[in-house]
């Protein structure tokens, strides 16, 4: 079942501004994880926030996770075209024993569109 | 991190048959996940894929529609069977992105790059 309910659906913006898209959830989670997926291609990694951690920074992305509010940010400053994509939020639900099974559940996605 | 070649990256096949992708990865994993990307819709994990074990499948997908095999530690296919027009989606798998002996606390997972199935 989905998990995470994104939003906006779509954004469209103009080279240079920022975007921000959040992602909310229902359950106990391990980690949140950004994905980024280019005209229905495989998915990219793009940063990983543990649950005991509140801000995270890598590059232009800028990630928030509020875990009383079940929900996460995710900014891209200065924007580029080429980070027109869809992207995912995706939870790591709790595990044990220090070993992840994997079930990431994924958000509805944002599709983002960058003007030049 | 871990490389994955997905096969084929896209295929159109009638109603009735089978398709088989698979991927390969340049490292040892332990697990390997399926999972289908229906049109403008997110990812839905189908199955759980362990070397020297059955399958385990999500809710509401079977072994029967989307067998898996799992022969090393570095292979596996998923295939779809008796194809209709519904199950035209994305279908993508992924492992964890670190080493074996990693937990993804720190690295996410890796995807292929996913195989487009149109069925007609």
């Amino acid at each position: 079942s989905q998990q995470g309910e994104e939003d906006p659906q779509a954004l469209s913006i103009q080279e240079g501004e920022n975007a921000t898209m959040n992602c909310s959830y229902k359950t106990s989670i391990n980690n949140l994880q950004w994905y980024r997926q280019n005209s229905g291609r495989g998915l990219v990694h793009l940063i990983l926030i543990r649950s005991n951690e509140r801000e995270k920074h890598s590059g232009r992305l800028r990630v928030t996770l509020d875990t009383s509010k079940k929900s996460s940010s995710l900014l891209i400053t200065a924007s580029r075209a080429a980070d027109t994509a869809s992207y995912f939020c995706a939870t790591d639900a709790d595990f044990a024993g220090g070993t992840s099974y994997g079930k990431l559940t994924f958000g509805q996605g944002t599709i983002l569109t960058v003007h030049p | 991190s871990a490389v994955i070649s997905q096969k084929p990256s896209r295929d159109i096949c009638q109603r009735g048959t089978s398709l088989t992708i698979q991927c390969q990865v340049d490292s040892q994993v332990t697990m390997m996940f399926w999972y289908r990307q229906q049109p403008g819709q997110s990812l839905t994990l189908i199955a759980t894929a362990n070397q020297g074990s059955e399958a385990t499948y999500e809710s509401g997908f079977v072994i029967d529609k989307f067998p898996i095999s799992r022969p090393n530690l570095t292979f596996s296919t998923l295939t779809v069977s008796n194809m209709s027009p519904e199950d035209s989606s994305i279908y993508l798998c992924s492992v964890l992105g670190g080493r074996r002996e990693e937990t993804p606390l720190y690295y996410g997972y890796t995807f292929g790059s996913g195989t487009r199935l149109t069925v007609v």
